[in-house]
């Protein structure tokens, strides 16, 4: 099992760019989220997604795009990158909303 | 507001030693609670999910305790070793299943 692999891990954006951010997972959880973590605070949910077809914002949306098509997949789509938006981004998925999270190991975007 | 506070923010200590991290909360209702090691420039790792009935819970070397009525958990790292040495960060689940995350404590074990 490769657990939940996201990629890439790095990336530089300008300004007005878009991007997609990939988040995959090999364990068949039903729960899958975007986080991201900004230094010196904890970890704000962007967007979630409870099953196949089924996706909820989070505490910080704006800017952001999910979609899940399939259980496996769960890509974030940054549209008009904003300096605001340079983070580590982690995904991670769950059986429940009650066990634990597996993450990803982050990519790191930085908005130039 | 739901808030999770951890401390110390950062603490240094000689391998092999012990040491307990703290975790306060003010998220109500109270679901569940989880301790997470972050290594740097990794994602996080679970360590502990603790739900209102439990007050102890142990995964090897790690022992977090929960006291619901005080709404205080600690984490406690037994015999540190080098690895050992990264973030922990608390997270408590409350209304609506939301998670709040603390900011962590960054810990460093020194040979």
């Amino acid at each position: 099992n490769a657990g939940v692999t996201q990629t890439p891990k790095f990336r530089i954006l300008k300004i007005g760019q878009s991007m997609t951010l990939q988040c995959t997972q090999d364990m068949n959880h039903n729960y899958m989220y975007w986080y991201r973590q900004d230094p010196g605070m904890g970890l704000k949910l962007i967007y979630y997604s409870v099953g196949a077809g089924i996706t909820d914002k989070g505490e910080v949306p704006n800017g952001y795009n999910v979609s899940r098509s399939t259980t496996e997949d769960f890509p974030l789509r940054l549209e008009l990158a904003a300096p605001s938006q340079t983070s580590v981004y982690f995904c991670a998925s769950s059986i429940t909303e009650y066990t634990e999270a597996f993450f990803g190991q982050g990519t790191r975007l930085t908005v130039v | 507001k739901n808030q999770v506070e951890q401390s110390p923010q950062s603490l240094i200590i000689l391998e092999g030693k012990n040491c307990t991290l703290q975790c306060n909360y003010t998220v109500s209702p109270f679901s569940n609670l989880r301790w997470y090691k972050q290594d740097t420039g990794r994602g996080p790792v679970s360590l502990t999910i603790m739900t209102f009935s439990e007050n102890t819970k142990s995964n090897g070397r790690y022992t977090a305790t929960l006291d619901a009525d005080t709404k205080q958990s600690s984490l406690h790292i037994t015999a540190s070793q080098l690895s050992d040495s990264a973030s922990y960060i608390c997270v408590v689940m409350g209304s609506g299943d939301k998670l709040t995350f603390g900011t962590g404590t960054r810990l460093a074990v020194r040979p």
